[in-house]
């Protein structure tokens, strides 16, 4: 089992609906998790950071992170073709030392 | 705040030249940095991890007579890519992290292009 999941997709969702992307983890001890976006041929930036079972929510996107099942999803609200890029889920394991980024999800809305 | 400043943004040199790529931590402390390459399509490859005053831990199948990695303070880190060659063409990323639990920031990335 890889360390961190994610499904490579293409994910493609019309404008204005909601995209879900799906991560899964191995380490039952991680304790902080991060969403990175990065668009083609540039760098990944963050976009959001969960550390607490639940939802977080900062503007269009929402965060979920359920422990017990070790799976953390990121919820896009309203996509817009500009959240097209690949989605990567990030989760430090090994007392923090290593980051495990899954191999991204890419997103495609549709106009 | 969170920025990490990584430069060049591109290079393009001749075979058998060394290139360095230095990664700042413009607004914070970095504890550790991390350095990736990424092929085309491809996902990021972790190359090596560096703590400040520490010698970096090299991921396996990284040459780290190659690919020297120098962490002087918090907040510079750099890439030496020695005597390079087409094969290490690539897009070269570093990233810093304030601690342990916190979230890893990128810089913009160096595109290398070895002729």
């Amino acid at each position: 089992q890889k360390e961190v999941e994610q499904n490579s997709g293409p994910l493609s969702v019309p404008e204005g609906a909601i995209a879900s992307l799906n991560c899964t983890y191995s380490d039952r001890g991680s304790q902080s998790f991060f969403w990175y976006r990065q668009y083609s041929g540039k760098s990944p930036e963050l976009i959001m950071f969960i550390y607490s079972n639940g939802d977080k929510e900062d503007g269009r996107f929402t965060a979920q992170l359920n422990k017990a099942s070790q799976y953390v999803s990121l919820l896009i609200r309203d996509s817009q073709p500009s959240d097209s890029a690949t989605y990567l889920c990030a989760v430090p394991s090994g007392g923090y030392q290593k980051v495990t980024f899954g191999i991204g999800t890419k997103l495609q809305v549709i106009p | 705040g969170a920025v990490v400043s990584q430069h060049p943004s591109w290079v393009i040199c001749k075979s058998g030249t060394s290139v360095k790529i230095e990664c700042r931590s413009l607004d914070f402390q970095a504890t550790t940095m991390f350095w990736y390459r990424q092929f085309p399509k491809q996902s990021l490859m972790l190359m090596a991890t560096s703590n400040e005053g520490s010698k970096a831990t090299y991921e396996q199948g990284v040459e780290k007579d190659k690919f020297l990695i120098n962490h002087a303070s918090l907040t510079l880190s750099t890439l030496t890519v020695t005597s390079a060659h087409p094969e290490d063409s690539s897009f070269y990323i570093c990233s810093a992290r304030k601690g342990g639990n916190q979230p890893q920031h990128f810089g913009d990335g160096t595109r290398l292009s070895i002729l």
